[in-house]
């Protein structure tokens, strides 16, 4: 069956520096890997998509790397600052555009 | 712009009793609505595809009986969870897109729902 991992233990880090969250999959052969954020309470925010011959994407302090030998998706943000707090959920397109979430990995920037 | 909002933002209910939530696009046309449910500290897992004037697409394991989906208008589309029970207190979020074949789904704020 299809599975989509995130690192479910939370990311700590201090501000300022780059944070990196992992996505992997099986089982899927995505045309599109999608990055959302999401605040407790809240529905999730879109924040980058990256197409299967796409390489890397970058949106201001992000960075989005997609990976489909490894089947990996890496999410990087750089220079980051307490507001970047929150829980970052990966998105893999199924078909009919459906898309299937990882677990999501909560990242904490402390000042 | 692209907003979906949900109505109501939550609702406490007794158990046995039926409960509607409705999802909008504010300011474009949906086709295609999707439905997940996501439990306290857990992905979101996809219910069900809301599809314009016909019959919603319910995945593996989803019960189309309990959760019932309507798709009447373009901007709006409903979930009734009927016969209530409290494990099916979570918090359910709609998303849209733009258009068919569209890539960003555009996320509702969710529904809390608390069956006692």
């Amino acid at each position: 069956s299809q599975k989509i991992e995130q690192n479910s233990e939370a990311l700590n880090i201090q501000e300022g520096k780059t944070a990196t969250l992992t996505c992997n999959y099986t089982n899927y052969s995505p045309a599109y890997l999608q990055w959302y954020r999401q605040d407790p309470g809240r529905g999730p925010v879109f924040l980058l998509l990256i197409r299967e011959n796409e390489k890397e994407k970058r949106k201001e302090r992000l960075k989005v790397t997609f990976d489909t030998t490894l089947k990996q998706s890496l999410f990087h943000i750089t220079a980051s600052q307490p507001a970047d707090s929150a829980t970052y959920l990966c998105a893999l397109d199924a078909n009919f555009n459906k898309f299937y979430f990882g677990s999501g990995t909560k990242l904490n920037v402390k000042p | 712009g692209a907003v979906v909002s949900q109505h109501p933002s939550w609702v406490i209910c007794k158990s046995g009793t039926s409960v509607k939530i409705e999802c909008r696009s504010l300011d474009f046309q949906a086709t295609t609505m999707f439905w997940y449910r996501q439990f306290p500290k857990q992905s979101l897992m996809l219910m069900a595809t809301s599809n314009e004037g016909s019959k919603a697409t319910y995945e593996q394991g989803v019960e189309k009986d309990k959760f019932l989906i309507n798709h009447a208008s373009l901007t709006l589309s409903t979930l009734t969870v009927t016969s209530a029970h409290p494990e099916d207190s979570s918090f359910y979020i709609c998303s849209a897109g733009k258009g068919a074949g569209t890539d960003t789904q555009y996320f509702g704020p969710g529904t809390r729902l608390t069956v006692l």
